[in-house]
């Protein structure tokens, strides 16, 4: 199976400030057609998932520009360029080459 | 709109099975992957298992091999998890997911989620 890393465990973030979370798998996502297989979640407190990023850096729908994905292979990170108030929970990076993963989450907290 | 609409809450003795449903509408049934995922109290997302609902194929994490079952209904266009064997450690939220489309084999894209269904395995 397929390991998936994320750091920092938890992130504590000045609004207006931007914010960087990694995420690292155990083998490349890449596959031949170009796409990365990884996506980007936001657990709100008390709430369902919702998808952030798909196939490494497409912004879901209705997602704040703010939020980006980027890297390829075995390296991602999700940048929130300023941070708000409402970006406040845990964040999961998760890999669908093959059966998904979820990376073990990054708490992310407003200062 | 997308809507999964998942049963109630389930209270198990250790040993039992409990079976969950996923109300689905809004978009084609036969469609897309259905994913399960859990969240025990405190702890991350965990990946269960999916569902081809066009076929009936599924595929499991391994942890969950030999007790999970996933099936569906299309004529209500409802999908169902069974799991069995019940420890305290089965204590969790349950989650139904609506994945990509099966046909371009995307597992991912966990764009719709149920509103998860607390199972409590409890003597």
């Amino acid at each position: 199976d397929i390991v998936m890393s994320q750091s920092p465990l938890s992130l504590s973030v000045t609004p207006g400030e931007p914010a960087s979370i990694s995420c690292r798998s155990s083998q490349s996502l890449l596959q031949s057609n170009g796409h990365n297989y990884l996506d980007w979640y936001l657990q709100k407190p008390g709430q369902s998932p919702q998808l952030l990023i798909y196939l490494g850096s497409n912004r879901a729908s209705g997602v704040p520009d703010r939020f980006s994905g980027s890297g390829s292979g075995t390296d991602f990170t999700l940048k929130i360029s300023r941070v708000e108030a409402e970006d406040v929970g845990l964040y999961y990076c998760m890999q669908t080459l093959q059966n998904p993963v979820f990376g073990g989450g990054t708490k992310v907290e407003i200062k | 709109q997308v809507q999964l609409v998942q049963s109630g809450a389930e209270v198990k003795k250790p040993g039992a099975s409990v079976k969950i449903s996923c109300k689905a509408s809004g978009f084609s049934f036969t469609s897309y992957y259905f994913h399960w995922v859990r969240q025990a109290p405190g702890q991350g997302l965990e990946w269960m298992g999916l569902l081809n609902p066009s076929s009936g194929t599924t595929s499991f994490a391994l942890n969950f091999q030999g007790r999970l079952t996933m099936t569906r209904e299309a004529s209500t266009t409802t999908v169902y998890m069974e799991l069995s064997s019940l420890t305290s450690d089965d204590t969790a939220v349950y989650f139904c997911v609506r994945g990509g489309l099966w046909f371009r084999d995307l597992k991912g894209l966990f764009e719709f989620w149920g509103q998860g269904t607390q199972v409590t395995v409890s003597s």
